[in-house]
């Protein structure tokens, strides 16, 4: 199994307030993405990176925003948080951007935004 | 730009039953696609992947997919189902640079007895 980690792994939490996931990797990937998972909507990115300090936009970013200070941490805050960001949070990671290059899952965040 | 079709949000099988999952794609380059598998609670898991070397892919635990360019199909098939297939099951297709992918909104799997 690829070394990812994500903390926390259950997290409730207030509308309004900020929250900071995060994602640990140990296997020196360069790409590191964050998806949420909702039902009828499958995986839908939110960000993703492309080497230390080096972001960009998914799909669905607004809202959120992230940080790479180092290559295996991977920060995704949610600024103020709101009910529409109750979701299970993903972190994936890859070792190459080519076409074939497939990517690894961490376990994965539950975030309750009451 | 590049998608993927999943027919299908549930599909029930018996055991030793023929397994069938969907996908289709669109994509106006050589598509490279791939499988994924979703256990309780868990992350996702490669399954397999279709990188244009051979149109039938074998990947782990029985399961293959053929890439049919003429259907812009890559189904999921299994010859016998088995209870511990039970999961939600994820077609993605790669988007753009960065190894991004985009995926399907999922088939969930039952196996009953």
């Amino acid at each position: 199994d690829a070394g990812i980690t994500q903390s926390p792994r259950h997290k409730v939490t207030e509308t309004g307030t900020p929250v900071t996931l995060r994602c640990h990797q140990t296997e020196n990937h360069r790409y590191m993405y964050w998806y949420r998972q909702d039902p009828g909507h499958g995986l839908r990115l939110i960000h993703y990176s492309y080497g230390v300090k080096d972001t960009d936009k998914g799909e669905v970013s607004d809202g959120y925003s992230v940080s790479r200070s180092k290559t295996e941490d991977f920060l995704l805050t949610l600024e103020s948080a709101t009910s529409s960001q109750t979701s299970v949070y993903f972190c994936a990671i890859s070792e190459r951007g080519d076409s074939y290059n497939e990517q690894f899952f961490g376990p994965g965040t539950r975030l309750t935004v009451l | 730009a590049q998608s993927v079709t999943q027919l299908g949000s549930h599909v029930s099988v018996s055991e030793g039953a023929l397994v069938l999952l969907r996908c289709n794609y669109s994509s106006s380059v050589p598509p490279y696609l791939f499988w994924y598998v979703q256990y309780p609670n868990q992350g996702l898991q490669l399954l397999l992947k279709y990188t244009s070397a051979a149109t039938l892919v074998k990947g782990i635990n029985g399961f293959e997919a053929e890439f049919k360019k003429s259907e812009t199909s890559f189904h999921l098939t299994k010859p016998s189902a088995h209870m511990s297939d039970a999961a939600e099951y994820f077609c993605a297709i790669h988007t753009g640079t960065a190894s991004k992918l985009t995926f399907g909104t999922g088939t969930r799997l039952q196996v009953t007895l």
